[in-house]
């Protein structure tokens, strides 16, 4: 199984600041398109599709969320974060199955 | 639009079996891959198993095979996850998820079920 690692486990960040998450695959998943996904959930509601195709916006995703990498090295960035934006966050692969997840990284305010 | 309506909680004692459901619509069931995905209590995300109900290709988990059966039937667009004896660590919330339509192989999941809340306890 392909491992993939989120750092930080947590982060605590102002309204208005930046949030960055970074997630590490064990292997390349590249292949014309990097299999990376991210989700996010908040407390007591299923994930959400966040990106896909590691860079792509997902429906009705707000401008703020981005994502970025290619290879094994992937970023998701929250530019303004808004209160509404706690939650825990999870990268995804599907490179091949099982598609497996992140172990999350839960974005708090400071 | 694209909705998953999952089962409601259940309350099980070790040994017992279960078949929790989630009924789809709005888009075309077969030629979306279906999954289900483990969140144990005030814990990550975990990949179960997966099919395609156009061709019932399925793929488990290494740590799931074996131990629950994923089933779809097409005439109800519902697909279903299976226990044939539950343990105490099956305790977990069950989601649901669908792959986006037409691929071959399964990518991300873009929509998901409400979760499916499994106790087992003696």
């Amino acid at each position: 199984d392909i491992v993939m690692t989120q750092s930080p486990d947590s982060l605590s960040v102002s309204l208005g600041a930046t949030a960055t998450i970074k997630c590490k695959s064990s292997r390349s998943v590249l292949y014309s398109y990097n299999y990376l996904a991210w989700y996010q959930q908040k407390p007591g509601q299923p994930p959400r599709l966040l990106i896909y195709w590691a860079s792509t916006r997902g429906s009705g995703v707000p401008g703020r969320f981005s994502g970025s990498g290619s290879g094994t090295d992937f970023t998701l960035t929250i530019s303004s974060l808004q209160a509404e934006d706690v939650a825990v966050y999870y990268c995804q692969q599907y490179y091949n199955t099982p598609g497996t997840f992140g172990q999350g990284t839960k974005v708090e305010i400071k | 639009e694209v909705q998953l309506v999952q089962s409601g909680p259940e309350v099980k004692k070790p040994g017992e079996s279960l078949r929790i459901s989630c009924k789809t619509s709005g888009y075309s069931f077969t030629t979306n891959w279906i999954a289900w995905v483990r969140q144990m209590p005030g814990k990550g995300l975990e990949w179960m198993a997966i099919m395609y109900p156009g061709d019932s290709d399925t793929r488990y988990g290494p740590s799931f095979k074996g131990r629950v059966a994923i089933s779809v039937d097409q005439s109800i667009r519902t697909a279903f996850l299976q226990w044939n004896s539950l343990e105490a660590s099956d305790t977990a919330i069950f989601y649901c998820a669908k792959a986006p339509t037409g691929t071959s192989v399964p990518y991300h999941f873009d929509s998901w079920g409400q979760g499916t809340l499994v106790t087992v306890s003696s």
